[in-house]
């Protein structure tokens, strides 16, 4: 089946460890959007790829970076993990922009120690 | 900018009974309207999307919403809820033609038996 896959589901770091997260599509969709989603709260939007352009959301902390490799796989790289960082982060793709569904991953659970 | 407001945090109901949660959204431009849904650890699933036409949409699971631009509202309805329709659900705007969904606080329907 065609679908968005994260990785890993549960995470743990360490305050200031530098983590990556990972998400892959089958999908081949252009677009691929990062989530930050903090308990009991909305998604919020981190930044997203339309194909290779990378556009970042203007109160997205520097600390959040992304990369893009190709169509299939995107990385949400977090450089110096503080306690406010714990949270749920979910992938999503669209085929385009617009009215066009977004499809989201598992999603995966940060732990910040 | 969007904003969206889910006027409920909690909504109890028993099995089999009707179920509405209420979604309003503020835009100075026009919009498309999305219900998504999310079980417990796992990604956001769309329930239906408004785009243009009919104002009453009908989505899976038997969950149908009704668009009401005089009113902004973009309301959930269930005539007959299950135990398994226990989940949050978000209300979620986007501007035609746009590349960000902007997400409503989530509204947690829990049916009991």
């Amino acid at each position: 089946d065609a679908m968005v896959i994260q990785n890993p589901r549960y995470q743990v770091t360490q305050f200031g460890k530098p983590v990556t997260l990972s998400c892959s599509q089958t999908l081949n969709h252009n677009v691929m959007y990062w989530y930050q989603q903090k308990s009991s709260q909305a998604p919020k939007l981190l930044f997203h790829y339309y194909d290779k352009d990378f556009n970042n959301e203007a109160d997205t902390p520097d600390n959040f970076q992304s990369r893009r490799p190709n169509t299939s796989f995107c990385f949400l790289d977090i450089r110096s993990p503080g306690l406010g960082d714990a949270a749920m982060y979910l992938c999503a793709t669209s085929r385009d922009v617009g009215a066009n569904e977004q499809f989201f991953g598992p999603g995966t659970r940060l732990t910040v120690l | 900018a969007q904003s969206v407001t889910q006027l409920d945090s909690q909504v109890p109901v028993f099995e089999e009974a009707p179920v509405e949660l209420r979604c309003n959204y503020s835009s100075s431009v026009s919009v498309y309207l999305f219900w998504y849904v999310q079980y417990p650890n796992q990604g956001l699933q769309l329930l239906l999307k408004y785009l243009s036409g009919s104002t009453l949409v009908k989505g899976i699971n038997g969950f149908e919403a009704e668009f009401n631009k005089s009113q902004t509202s973009f309301h959930l309805r269930k005539p007959s809820v299950h135990i398994s329709d226990t989940a949050e659900y978000f209300c979620a705007v986007s501007e035609i033609y746009g590349n960000k969904l902007v997400f409503g606080a989530g509204t947690i329907l829990r049916v009991k038996s």
